[in-house]
Formats: structure tokens, sequence, C-alpha cells
């Protein structure tokens, strides 16, 4: 069946450091693909998403490229704040452009630094 | 406007016990997302909604688990005879619809169930 496999954390960074974040997945069609982040105490909210091979999707500084030939969808960012230090996690829609139940990876928990 | 609401938000029960965990998910929404994350976990898919019905409830781990959204708003997951292996934090999450744009799923701050 469709999985999500995410690079095991804690990552631990220096401010202003680059993040990398790895997710591969498998599935059947042409899913949709996210990033979701939880921060200490919150809930689960939507970072970025993209729906079609050769997507990228943006937000506050992080990217991810839909890499269809390497079934990839990795998470970067430049340059890490000490607010970025939260649990971050790969999804996908089992559905093509339908997204309705959301298949996750196991979360990476990022801790950046001063 | 107002996010997903989950109540309670902290539930602690015995084993063998009934509950029921609430959630209201933003107001137009039609679908409607049930997930449970365990320690360390990603959340795992329960149940999706689709208006009143339930669209989806492939990942109901058995018959001990029910979930009801008789209006097309308010949804209740009702857990029977509770045991230590259901101890987690139940996710509700709803969106305005299920395709492209609308199809992006809003979560709650979730309710944790701890059965002694």
């Amino acid at each position: 069946g469709d999985s999500v496999t995410q690079m095991e954390g804690p990552v631990t960074l220096s401010e202003e450091a680059f993040l990398t974040i790895n997710c591969t997945y498998t599935a059947t069609g042409y899913p949709s693909l996210f990033w979701y982040v939880q921060y200490p105490g919150e809930g689960l909210q939507l970072l970025l998403k993209a729906t079609k091979a050769d997507d990228k999707g943006s937000n506050k500084g992080f990217e991810a490229t839909y890499r269809k030939e390497t079934t990839s969808f990795h998470l970067e960012k430049g340059s890490v704040q000490v607010s970025d230090s939260a649990v971050y996690f790969c999804a996908l829609s089992g559905y093509g452009g339908a997204t309705n139940k959301l298949i996750f990876g196991t979360g990476t928990l990022l801790a950046v630094q001063p | 406007g107002a996010g997903v609401s989950q109540t309670p938000s902290n539930k602690v029960t015995e084993k063998g016990k009934y509950v029921e965990l609430r959630c209201d998910p933003i107001s137009g929404h039609t679908a409607l997302y049930w997930y449970r994350q365990s320690l360390g976990q990603g959340p795992e898919f329960l149940i999706y909604f689709q208006g009143t019905g339930a669209a989806d409830d492939s990942g109901l781990p058995n018959d001990r688990f029910f979930a009801v959204r008789p209006e097309g708003s308010v949804s209740t997951l009702k857990i029977q005879r509770t045991e230590r292996g259901d101890s987690a934090v139940y996710l509700c999450a709803s969106s305005l619809g299920t395709s492209g744009g609308q199809g992006t799923q809003y979560f709650g701050p979730g309710t944790r169930l701890t059965v002694l």
C-alpha cells in the first residue's frame, strides 16, 4: 500500500544553518504531497504542498519539490531560526488531486539552537 | 474565524469503559477526518466523512470504534470497551471539499486519551 518514509530525527542545527529533511514515498497513481508542522504545544499545520510532478511548494522560507523520478519530496530551508524548532511530517494523499485521507511519515524533530 | 475544536482536550478512563470524543469542524467544511497519533508516530487515518456519510472507514482498527456525523457538522468518535492500546492522541481535521485547494485539511488540537 501507499507509504511515506522520512529521515529519523532528531535533527539539531545551529541558527542560520541549512536544513534538509528527506522524504520518499510509495504510491500508486499520482498522489499529492504535503509537509505538515507541529510546533510545541500546538496542532498540526499545513506548511506546504505540491499536487503534481515538478511542482515546488513553498512557505515561510521552506521549499520542497515533487520529484516523480526519485519519488521524493525533500524539505529544505536556507537559513533556519530558533522558531523553526518543531516536528515536521511528510504526507501524501492516496488519490491524485482529491485530498481525502492523508498518509503520514513518522515525523522528524528539528531542534535549532541559538 | 474559529478553527477545528475538539473536546475534551484530555480524557482519562479505565480499561473496559466507553468514551466519546467530539469534533467541531470549521463552519461550512463538508469533509471531516479522524486520525490517531501514538507517541513518536505520525497520525494514522481512521475515518473520513463527506457530509453525513462515512466515505471511507478503512482505518478503524476494529468494531469497538465507531464514528457518526448525523447533521453533517459535529462528529463524535465512540470507543467501546477501551483497551490500554487505545491510548493515543485522537486528531480531527476538516476541509472545505476534497479536491484541489478545497482539499486542504485543517487540524484540531486533538484529544489525548489515556486508558488505565
